[in-house]
């Protein structure tokens, strides 16, 4: 059983169009992040989620981007106007102790 | 200098070999490590995880790290041709490896041949 859940799990969008990805997650915890991978590049951090509210966000994560946790479950990840440059597998994560548990992600595309 | 550097490979093996995968960091702050499994288009799958200098082993995979020498270690004994799959390693800075960022090695693409 996976530890999160991501939906959609394949995203097509035209440029400049806003996408919202979701992540749900199996129990209750207090860290979450997300994560982005371009085809072919490594897992990038894009963003950290600690007790419903931002605490760091990387060089990737701009104004374009915004995370929220709206009903205290789901976790979404928004992108206001989408670039050819997002294409890329997105990836929910969650921390747990001494580790993080990934969801199956959801590869978007950008045309 | 990145801050984690790992082998892209390709890496070919025959079944059975003992395989070897490595990463070498600069950051001395990371005191997490992690290694992941990922299969094409999928999320990344925690094989192992430790907490700073040492071995650690689970079945057919033994990590270890070398903090004085930045220097981190996956080997897969008996490997299978299931064990085919892109290798990442990961590390955090957190005082729990889960309440901070990871950073992510490249992957090594690693193929067991029957």
């Amino acid at each position: 059983e996976p530890e999160v859940t991501q939906t959609p799990s394949h995203q097509v969008t035209q440029m400049g169009q806003e996408v919202i990805l979701r992540c749900v997650p199996i129990s209750n915890h207090l860290y979450f992040y997300w994560y982005r991978q371009i085809l072919g590049q490594k897992v990038e951090f894009l963003v950290s989620f600690y007790n419903n509210e931002i605490s760091e966000k990387s060089e990737i994560f701009d104004d374009q981007f915004s995370v929220e946790r709206p009903d205290g479950s789901n976790f979404t990840l928004k992108i206001r106007s989408t670039k050819l440059e997002d294409s890329a597998m997105y990836f929910c994560a969650r921390g747990v102790a001494d580790t993080q548990y990934f969801g199956p992600g959801t590869r978007l595309t950008v045309l | 200098q990145k801050e984690v550097e790992q082998d892209p490979g390709p890496l070919s093996v025959p079944e059975g070999a003992i395989v070897s995968l490595n990463c070498t960091y600069s950051n001395s702050a990371f005191q997490y490590f992690m290694w992941y499994r990922q299969y094409s288009r999928k999320g990344p799958e925690l094989l192992m995880y430790t907490y700073s200098s040492g071995n650690k082993e689970d079945g057919r995979f033994t990590a270890q790290v070398d903090k004085s020498s930045k220097y981190i270690s996956l080997f897969i004994r008996d490997s299978q041709p299931s064990d085919s799959a892109t290798y990442l390693c990961a590390m955090s800075a957190g005082s729990q490896g889960g309440s901070e960022k990871l950073v992510f090695g490249k992957g090594m693409k690693l193929t067991v041949n029957p």
